[in-house]
């Protein structure tokens, strides 16, 4: 089974920090994602990676960077956490481009900034 | 992308079929249909997809109508566990809408016993 992990289930750090929100996937999958998920606005693409240190932003990447050093492993940062960007993180993984490619989503990191 | 229109909940009792619907007047002709869903508290999780034949796998059935403008997902035997929201989203065949996933705000499928 495809598994994709991400570092923690729930994080709290204040306004101003950096935080780093890790994900990992083991099926060796050349795209990754990041996404959040806000009740209301579903889910939305804050960057996307296509293959090492390549990436791509995505619909609402303002506030948040992201690097892919190693093809297994995708990180989002936040350079300086607001209170706004409380939300649930969601990262996903798939092979293949094109309409027939699947994604598979880790369990999500549940951020609060205050 | 196309969009595509749900309602936003159903209601069903646990062992019997349910048909989750989803229009898309506005698909066009390279769009694939998929289907993903979201228990409570987990990451969303695919479950099938189809260009205009129906299409089974263990999980659910897909029916698409014969103008492609709307699709059913069928779930033949509701259980607990299936209590979910399900997201019908299009995909573009060619670019793959920029790999990204547009999902919109599902239908919020309740199963009673």
């Amino acid at each position: 089974d495809v598994k994709v992990t991400q570092s923690s289930r729930y994080l709290v750090k204040r306004t101003g920090e950096k935080v780093f929100l890790e994900c990992v996937q083991d099926m060796d999958h050349e795209n990754m994602f990041w996404y959040r998920q806000d009740p209301g606005l579903g889910l939305r693409l804050i960057y996307f990676s296509y293959d090492v240190k390549m990436k791509e932003k995505g619909d609402i990447p303002e506030g948040y960077s992201v690097s892919r050093e190693k093809k297994e492993r995708f990180s989002l940062i936040l350079e300086s956490a607001s209170t706004n960007q409380t939300s649930m993180y969601l990262c996903a993984s798939s092979t293949l481009a094109g309409g027939t490619d699947t994604q598979y989503f880790g369990p999500g990191t549940r951020l609060t900034v205050l | 992308d196309a969009k595509t229109t749900q309602p936003n909940s159903m209601e069903s009792n646990e062992e019997e079929p349910v048909h989750l619907p989803c229009n898309h007047s506005t698909i066009s002709g390279t769009d694939y249909i998929h289907w993903y869903r979201q228990l409570p508290s987990q990451g969303p999780e695919y479950v099938i997809h189809g260009l205009t034949s129906n299409v089974n796998n263990r999980m659910a059935s897909l029916a698409i109508a014969e103008d492609r403008k709307s699709s059913t997902l069928i779930l033949h035997r509701a259980t607990l566990r299936d209590a979910a929201v399900y997201y019908c989203i299009l995909r573009d065949g060619l670019t793959g809408g920029g790999n990204k996933l547009t999902f919109g705000t599902g239908t919020q499928l309740k199963v009673e016993l």
